[in-house]
């Protein structure tokens, strides 16, 4: 079975500091990893995706993760806070159930960006 | 362009009402996913069609009734909702359904209310 765990509910920054988002995985198979955001009532974006090619991943806005198979973690960064990374993040993995793709979903992270 | 289209953005029915949401990719396709997502919890996913037949149910109550009228378009009927269905519906699609490392892109909502 696959399940993901992101390790803080809640994480607030200010502007222009870095950013952590954690994430934990279980897989017993090489995993599909993805982060998404999602802004206040606005439908998921996809940040970035790794599928076993190099393990760190750049993804759209200056977010990047890099995927540790011996840590079994996909942590999200970012260099430096912007007021629009206000969202909440979702790690996810992905495996094909029944013939089809799920996603498993962490219960999300909070980003709120301080002035 | 990886664009979901979901219509109507909002939607505010009676419990002895019938309604339905629409869901519309242009990218070609194959596979299409209904999600449900209560406030401040990550996606549930409800249904999936791949090839526009239906290949995973969610367990999820006959008052949802899923379509695949083609390949572009998704539709979920709603029927005898209770107050707790109340949620944002989210649709989203991904190009190959008997791969599990897929992409998902994902609709804005539509965000129904069920009085």
């Amino acid at each position: 079975a696959q399940s993901v765990t992101q390790l803080d509910s809640h994480v607030s920054v200010s502007e222009g500091t870095p950013v952590l988002l954690r994430c934990n995985y279980s897989s017993s198979y090489s995993p599909s990893l993805f982060w998404y955001v999602q802004h206040p009532n606005k439908g998921l974006q996809l940040l970035l995706k790794y599928t076993s090619a190099a393990t760190l991943v750049k993804g759209i806005n200056g977010f990047e993760a890099e995927f540790k198979k011996s840590e079994t973690s996909f942590h999200l960064t970012k260099p430096s806070a912007h007021m629009s990374d206000a969202a909440e993040y979702f790690c996810v993995v992905s495996g094909l159930i029944q013939g089809a793709q799920k996603l498993v979903f962490g219960q999300g992270t909070r980003l709120t960006i301080n002035p | 362009d990886t664009e979901v289209t979901q219509t109507p953005k909002h939607l505010v029915m009676g419990m002895t009402n019938k309604k339905s949401l629409k869901c519309e990719q242009h990218m070609g396709h194959r596979a299409m996913y209904w999600y449900k997502q209560k406030a401040k919890k990550p996606p549930e996913l409800m249904f999936v069609y791949s090839y526009e037949k239906l290949s995973i149910n969610e367990s999820v109550p006959s008052r949802f009734s899923p379509e695949c009228p083609n390949s572009s378009l998704l539709n979920l009927h709603l029927h005898a909702l209770q107050p707790e269905d109340s949620a944002l519906y989210l649709c989203a699609s991904s190009q190959d359904p008997g791969r599990g490392r897929e992409t998902q892109y994902f609709g804005p909502g539509t965000r129904l209310l069920v009085l």
